[in-house]
């Protein structure tokens, strides 16, 4: 059964930046695409960006274009998120999300990882 | 970037049945794209509940079903148990240029 597994806790200084990872084990990401969903504290999901590994395409969010960046490694089924420019307001969990694509209008997110937390504070 | 507009917070009794709306816009919802569901229990990660507006992946209860009406969809728990009480999330796709996918702003729902 394939599980995503994601690096574990980060401590950040306002703005560094921040590189998250997950992989796929037990399986690949092979014919799926991979998200990253954040949740601030108490707060609820937003998408930030999703890559489909078999042709390294990503697509980002408007509000996080330019300081997001996600990549995907086939040869290892590990994807990787880089949040630059951190501010407090990016303190929160970073989950890396297995999508599906069933059909043209049928699009959403069979697995998740179980999140990163990621604080920035001076 | 687009959300989707859920009730903050639903509630209900155990055996009783409970239901949350999920209203979408022309991009996502209106313009054909299926809705799905999520569960997060406290602590934990999201979890697929519902998806294709009103399937239920493998080891999902029967409790739990969806509906789906151009831009408003629902997901109906009936006879609600204590481990249903969660935070609930819609999600579409968005043909706008803000973000391909779209969360709803999230369901509290809380079991009496």
């Amino acid at each position: 059964q394939v599980q995503v597994v994601q690096s574990g806790a980060e401590v950040k200084k306002p703005g560094s930046s921040v590189k998250v990872s997950c992989k796929a084990s037990g399986g690949s990401f092979s014919g799926y695409t991979i998200s990253w969903v954040r949740q601030a504290p108490g707060q609820g999901l937003e998408w930030m960006g999703r890559i489909i590994p078999i042709i390294a395409r990503a697509n980002y969010a408007e509000k996080f274009q330019g300081r997001v960046t996600i990549t995907a490694d086939k040869s290892t089924s590990t994807s990787y998120m880089e949040l630059t420019r951190l501010t407090s307001e990016d303190t929160a969990v970073y989950y890396c999300v297995r999508g599906v694509v069933e059909t043209a209008m049928s699009r959403y997110f069979d697995l998740w990882g179980r999140g990163t937390p990621v604080t920035v504070a001076s | 970037q687009p959300v989707l507009t859920q009730p903050p917070s639903v509630s209900g009794a155990p055996g009783q049945r409970v239901t949350i709306s999920c209203t979408g816009s022309s991009s996502n919802m209106g313009a054909g794209y299926d809705v799905h569901w999520y569960q997060q229990l406290p602590g934990r990660a999201p979890k697929l509940l519902i998806y294709g507006d009103k399937n239920r992946p493998s080891g999902v209860p029967d409790r739990f079903s969806g509906s789906r009406s151009g831009t408003a969809a629902s997901l109906a728990i009936t006879g609600l148990q204590a481990e249903d009480d969660a935070d609930y999330y819609c999600q579409s796709y968005d043909s706008s240029l803000s973000g391909l996918y779209v969360f709803g702003t999230g369901t509290k729902v809380t079991v009496l």
